[in-house]
């Protein structure tokens, strides 16, 4: 079954506590994105990547980093999380014949203290 | 540069009654558009999808949407309105000939009422 799959999907840490949001995907699409979602903003992108090792920054790349070591993962870091990344998270990947359609991950709620 | 207008953050109807949802593109090509929706809880997944075929698409679940090449628009129908068509619903406009970044609008949360 093709799917996205993300963990975790529920997190409450605190301020400037490091953590990771893994993102994995089995349909060897190329593309792969991070958004976050808040309310009365809908969907905003704050990375990309079009394929291993090739990044780019989205709309509001600002407190996060993503990696692209594998084509099949990649993995959403916050550094040093703050209450403002308090949001709910999602990846999504394209490819192949899919022609531009999304394929979204479950989500992830984060909570910053 | 694209962009997608959603009018109305908030639509609600009655069961039984008929659903629009508008959305409005700017696009300096040709462009692909997608509705997708997000039930409670859940991520978002494609409902229907326009891309330069037939300009009236179906999509699952009664949903269908018209694109206006004129009017620069992809409003979402569907002719009754059931309990459990509320969700929040996106519409998306990306470049067929570029990248694969596509542009949400904010999002419309469909309310039906019993």
């Amino acid at each position: 079954e093709a799917q996205v799959t993300q963990n975790p999907r529920y997190l409450i840490t605190v301020t400037g506590k490091k953590l990771t949001v893994t993102c994995s995907q089995n349909m060897n699409h190329e593309y792969m994105s991070w958004y976050r979602q808040d309310p009365g903003l809908g969907l905003r992108q704050i990375y990309y990547s079009m394929n291993v090792e090739v990044t780019d920054k989205g709309d509001v790349p600002e407190g996060y980093k993503v990696s692209r070591k594998e084509k099949r993962n990649f993995p959403l870091i916050l550094e040093s999380p703050s209450p403002n990344q308090t949001s709910l998270y999602f990846c999504a990947t394209t490819g192949g014949s899919s022609y531009n359609e999304q394929f979204f991950g479950p989500g992830t709620r984060l909570t910053v203290l | 540069a694209q962009s997608v207008t959603q009018l109305g953050s908030h639509v609600s109807v009655s069961e039984g009654a008929l659903v629009l949802l508008r959305c409005n593109y700017s696009s300096s090509v040709p462009p692909y558009l997608f509705w997708y929706v997000q039930y409670p809880n859940q991520g978002l997944q494609l409902l229907l999808k326009y891309t330069s075929a037939a300009t009236l698409v179906k999509g699952i679940n009664g949903f269908e949407a018209e694109f206006k090449k004129s009017e620069t628009s992809f409003h979402l129908t569907k002719p009754s309105a059931h309990m459990s068509d509320a969700a929040e619903y996106f519409c998306a406009v990306s470049d067929p000939g570029g990248s694969y970044i596509p542009t949400f609008g904010r999002g419309t949360s469909l309310i039906v009422h019993p």
